[in-house]
C-alpha cells in the first residue's frame, strides 16, 4: 500500500523557516516525480512545488518562488520542503502528493494526510 | 495562468439522485484534467484523470467527459459517500491550477 506521512509542520513566527519531510513507503520512491499541494483552512488547493524523478528539475509556483525549495533524498525514500521568509499567508495544511508533472503520466495520487504550517506571531 | 472556474459552487440533491458538475478552463488545457474528492478533514483523493479515466479503485458511477476548455463530471446516482467538495486540476501547463470547488450537499 501507497503510503505518504508528513512531519514538520507548526507554528512558525512571520520571516522564519520550516522544513517540512514527507516519508514515502509502498511504491519506488525513485521512479516517481512528487509535488507538494496547500490548502488555507477552509478554502481550496493551491500547487506549490513538483520535483523530477533525479531531483534536477524543479518547479514552483509563484507565490513561493525564491523562498521555498523542493528536493528529495531517493536513498531515504523522503520529500523535503524548505520553507523561508514565511508570511501569515503561507498559513495552510501542506500535502505531499505522488506524482504531479505537467502532462506527466498521472496527476497527484496519492495524497498523504497533510501537516499543518501556522505563522504568526 | 491557466483559470479553471467550477460550477455550480454548491449543489444541493438526495441520495440516489444525478450530479452533473461543470469545469471551464480559461484555455485549453487538452485532455489533461483530474477531478478529486475531499471530505471535511481528508486529504483530496483522485476520481479522474485525463478527463475521462477512472482512477484505481473509483466505482462506476462516477464518469469524466469533455476536452479542450470544457470539462464535465457526472455521479450517476449519489451515494451517502459521495457528498464531498470536488476539484477540478489541469496539469497541462505550470502552473497547475486547480479550481475553485463544487460542494455536493444533501438537500
Amino acid at each position: 500500500e501507497v503510503q505518504l506521512v508528513e512531519s514538520g509542520g507548526g507554528l512558525v513566527q512571520p520571516g522564519g523557516s520550516l522544513r517540512l519531510s514527507c516519508a514515502a513507503s509502498g511504491f519506488t520512491f525513485s521512479n516517481y516525480a512528487m509535488s507538494w499541494v496547500r490548502q488555507a483552512l477552509g478554502k481550496g488547493l493551491e500547487w506549490v512545488s513538483a520535483v523530477t524523478v533525479s531531483g534536477g528539475g524543479t518547479y514552483y509556483a509563484d507565490s513561493v518562488k525564491g523562498r521555498f525549495t523542493i528536493s528529495r533524498d531517493n536513498s531515504k525514500n523522503t520529500l523535503y520542503l524548505q520553507m523561508t521568509s514565511l508570511r501569515a499567508d503561507d498559513t495552510a495544511v501542506y500535502f505531499c502528493a505522488k506524482g504531479g508533472m505537467v502532462r506527466g503520466v498521472k496527476p497527484f495520487d496519492p495524497w498523504g494526510q497533510g501537516t499543518l504550517v501556522t505563522v504568526s506571531s | 495562468e491557466i483559470v479553471l472556474t467550477q460550477s455550480p459552487a454548491t449543489l444541493s440533491l438526495s441520495p440516489g439522485e444525478r450530479a452533473t458538475l461543470s469545469c471551464r478552463a480559461s484555455q485549453s488545457v487538452s485532455s489533461y484534467l483530474a477531478w478529486y474528492q475531499q471530505k471535511p478533514g481528508q486529504a483530496p483523493r483522485l476520481l479522474i484523470y485525463d478527463a475521462s479515466n477512472r482512477a484505481t479503485g473509483i466505482p462506476a458511477r462516477f464518469s469524466g467527459s469533455g476536452s479542450e476548455t470544457d470539462f464535465t463530471l457526472t455521479i450517476s446516482s449519489l451515494e451517502p459517500e459521495d457528498f464531498a467538495i470536488y476539484y477540478c486540476q489541469q496539469r497541462s501547463n505550470w502552473p497547475q491550477t486547480f479550481g475553485g470547488g463544487t460542494k455536493v450537499e444533501i438537500k
